[in-house]
C-alpha cells in the first residue's frame, strides 16, 4: 500500500518570501503521479501542481514548482513571493497509475497548515 | 460555467436516519469519487464510479452507499449504519483514468 507523509505539520512565512513544504512518499509503483492541493478557508480543495513519475522535468505553475526526487520519493512544494492568499492547508498526494481495472484513488497526506504573515 | 456542485453544505442526522448528499458535475467526466475528510487528517476514498451504472468501494465504504444512474450524479447515502458519521464529504470527478481530479465544495455533515 501507498503512504504519503508530510512530517512539518505547521509553518509560517513573511509576505513575499519562499517557502518549501515536504512530502515523502513509500510505493513500489514505477508509474505515478504525485499532487499537491491547496484547502483555504472555505475548505474546497484545489489543485496546485500535478507531477507525473516518468518526466524527469519538474512542474512549475507560476509561483508554485516541485523538486521532484524519484528514487529518494520525495516531491517538495516551493512557493514564491508568498501572497496572503497563500494561507491554506496543503495536502499532497499520491495516484498509482492504473492500467486496466481498479481504482485512481488518490492517497493523502495528513496536510500542513501554511500561514502567510503580512 | 463547468464545476462540481455539492448540496446541501451544511447537513443534520438524527440517530437511525439515512441521509443523502448530492453532487453534481457538468464537466462531462467520466469517473466520480467520494472522500471522507476528518480533522486533522488527509481525504479517505469512500466509493468510486468510472462509468454509469457502475461503482466500485474504496477504502472506508462500510456506512454508505451510492448510485450512478447519470453521468452528471454521483449521490451518497450515509446509512444508519455508519456509527461515526461526523465529517466533511468532498466529492470529486476526473475526465478519465490518470487524469486530475477536480473536488466540489464540501458538505459538512453533523449529528444531532
Amino acid at each position: 500500500a501507498q503512504t504519503v507523509t508530510q512530517s512539518q505539520p505547521e509553518m509560517s512565512v513573511q509576505e513575499a518570501e519562499t517557502v518549501t513544504l515536504s512530502c515523502t512518499y513509500d510505493t513500489s509503483e514505477n508509474n505515478y503521479y504525485l499532487f499537491w492541493y491547496k484547502q483555504p478557508p472555505s475548505r474546497q480543495m484545489i489543485l496546485v501542481i500535478r507531477q507525473e513519475a516518468y518526466k524527469q522535468q519538474n512542474a512549475t505553475e507560476n509561483r508554485f514548482s516541485v523538486n521532484f526526487q524519484k528514487a529518494a520519493k520525495s516531491f517538495s512544494l516551493k512557493i514564491s513571493d508568498s501572497q496572503l492568499g497563500d494561507t491554506a492547508m496543503y495536502f499532497c498526494a499520491f495516484m498509482k497509475h492504473q492500467t486496466q481495472g481498479g481504482s485512481e484513488k488518490l492517497v493523502f497526506g495528513k496536510g500542513m497548515k501554511l500561514t502567510v504573515n503580512p | 460555467d463547468g464545476g462540481i456542485t455539492q448540496s446541501p453544505k451544511y447537513l443534520f442526522r438524527k440517530e437511525g436516519q439515512n441521509v443523502t448528499l448530492s453532487c453534481e458535475q457538468n464537466l462531462n467526466h467520466d469517473a466520480m469519487y467520494w472522500y471522507r475528510q476528518d480533522p486533522g487528517q488527509g481525504l479517505r476514498l469512500i466509493y468510486y464510479s468510472q462509468i454509469v451504472n457502475d461503482f466500485q468501494k474504496g477504502d472506508i465504504a462500510e456506512g454508505y452507499s451510492v448510485s450512478r444512474e447519470k453521468k452528471e450524479s454521483f449521490p451518497l447515502t450515509v446509512t444508519s449504519a455508519q456509527k461515526n458519521p461526523t465529517a466533511f464529504y468532498l466529492c470529486a470527478s476526473s475526465k478519465d483514468r490518470g487524469e486530475t481530479q477536480y473536488f466540489g465544495p464540501g458538505t459538512r455533515l453533523l449529528v444531532l
